[in-house]
């Protein structure tokens, strides 16, 4: 079945540091591929998505290109902030008609000042 | 600013309490979901509706039950809840629809302890 793996957390990192968040995929047919982000106490909330492949989906300093080839949606950003700690999750869905999305594990982003 | 409330942020229950669980979406929007948050786990699929009165089990929907009676309203039901059902629950909703454009957009989640 469809299915997201993502890296493992906690990720560790100083302010101004680069970030990189790798996630794979699963997926029958040409699915479209999310970044969310959970900051503490709060819901979900779509960060950048793609929906077709070699597009680049970015926002707030994030990006993530969607890579058929090797079924990945990796996140990056060139210089973290404090303010970005949060959990990140990746996620595909596959357009059966019912906008379904299929989550990876999450992975936890601690940056520190 | 539309929005996705969800009405409780923390209940506390007792095994074999029945728990009411309300969502409410303010966007007209046909698809709601209810979703199980757990550590190392993601986020899991418990049911979701594409329309008044209709209902589709997700990945885990064993224990849990829901009702949308109205467009706006879609309520999670624990029967009897159980300890193995303590977890942060996430409401969310979109439009219809197969673009890929469509975003859910979810609520702040209730986070349901059960002793």
């Amino acid at each position: 079945g469809d299915s997201v793996t993502q890296m493992e957390g906690p990720v560790t990192l100083s302010e101004e540091a680069f970030l990189t968040i790798n996630c794979t995929y699963t997926a029958t047919g040409y699915p479209s591929l999310f970044w969310y982000v959970q900051y503490p106490g709060e819901g979900l909330q779509l960060l950048l998505k793609a929906t077709k492949a070699d597009d680049k989906g970015s926002n707030k300093g994030f990006e993530a290109t969607y890579r058929k080839e090797t079924t990945s949606f990796h996140l990056e950003k060139g210089s973290v902030q404090v303010s970005d700690s949060a959990v990140y999750f990746c996620a595909l869905r596959v357009d059966t008609g019912f906008q379904k999305l299929v989550f990876g594990t999450g992975t936890r982003l601690l940056v520190s000042p | 600013d539309v929005k996705v409330t969800q009405s409780s942020r923390y209940l506390v229950k007792r095994t074999g309490e029945k728990v009411f669980l309300e969502c409410v979406q303010d966007m007209d929007h046909e698809n709601m979901f209810w979703y199980r948050q757990d550590p190392g786990l993601g986020l899991r699929l418990i049911y979701f509706s594409y329309d008044v009165k209709m209902k589709e089990k997700g990945d885990i929907p064993e224990g849990y039950s829901v009702s949308r009676e109205k467009k706006e309203r879609f309520s999670l039901i624990l029967e009897s809840a159980s300890t193995n059902q303590t977890s942060m629950y996430l409401c969310a909703s979109t439009t219809a629809g197969t673009s890929g454009a469509n975003v859910l957009t979810f609520g702040a989640g209730s986070r349901l302890t059960v002793l």
